[in-house]
């Protein structure tokens, strides 16, 4: 069945760079998202992927995905306090119902 | 920029009552969500709606659930009779407007407590 992990915790200092990984389990999942959730709001889609692309960049965020390993990574270059929230992987097959990981918590320390 | 609305924020009832929650999709999109999030765990898919009618749905979506799409715009999740378990955040999310994008937005939840 589907399932998506990520790691915990994640803390940086302001103006490093944050990487927060990713695996799943389907190798039939087709698209895969990124999501930021601020305390008391609800979920902001950062970006997505195909499954037929390796990168995306989009400003300071960066998607790697290796499909062999089913990992998917989000880099924040220049990680700024405004940065600190809950970062979701999630996963779909048609474009559809999104599967999710369990959360990212990313602390920024000035 | 367009956004997906949930009303209300928050809702308290007791355990037995029926609730409807509501959201208010992305005016052009196609395809309608509730997924709901208990303290502490994951993101969870409850039900997709496409077309008026129910595309898919999780093991959670059962026979106290329903959801309809009553007028052009409003999209609702009924609980029946609800029990303490389904306190949760319920998230509506909508997607796939006729361009074909598969970016999914979310609304900012309705915090249900069951008391």
């Amino acid at each position: 069945g589907e399932d998506v992990e990520q790691s915990l915790f994640l803390s940086v200092r302001e103006g490093d760079s944050s990487v927060i990984n990713c695996t799943y389990t389907d190798s039939s999942s087709t698209y895969l998202y990124w999501y930021k959730q601020e305390p008391g709001a609800g979920l902001q889609l950062l970006t997505y992927i195909f499954s037929n692309m390796d990168m995306k960049q989009d400003q300071r965020l960066t998607v790697l995905l290796n499909k062999k390993d089913k990992h998917l990574s989000l880099r924040i270059a220049d990680t700024q306090t405004g940065d600190s929230a809950i970062y979701f992987c999630a996963e779909s097959i048609r474009g559809d119902k999104l599967v999710f990981g369990a959360g990212t918590i990313l602390r920024v320390k000035s | 920029e367009p956004e997906v609305t949930q009303t209300p924020s928050h809702q308290v009832t007791q355990m037995g009552q029926e609730v409807i929650l509501r959201c208010v999709p992305i005016s052009n999109h196609l395809y309608f969500y509730w997924y709901r999030q208990i303290l502490g765990q994951k993101v969870e898919f409850l039900v997709s709606f496409y077309n008026n009618e129910i595309s898919e749905k999780s093991e959670i979506f059962d026979d106290q659930f329903s959801v309809e799409r009553p007028d052009g715009s409003n999209f609702t999740l009924k609980i029946r009779s609800t029990k303490l378990e389904d306190s949760a955040m319920y998230f509506c999310a909508s997607s796939w407007d006729s361009y074909g994008s598969y970016e999914q937005y979310f609304g900012p939840g309705t915090r249900l407590t069951v008391t």
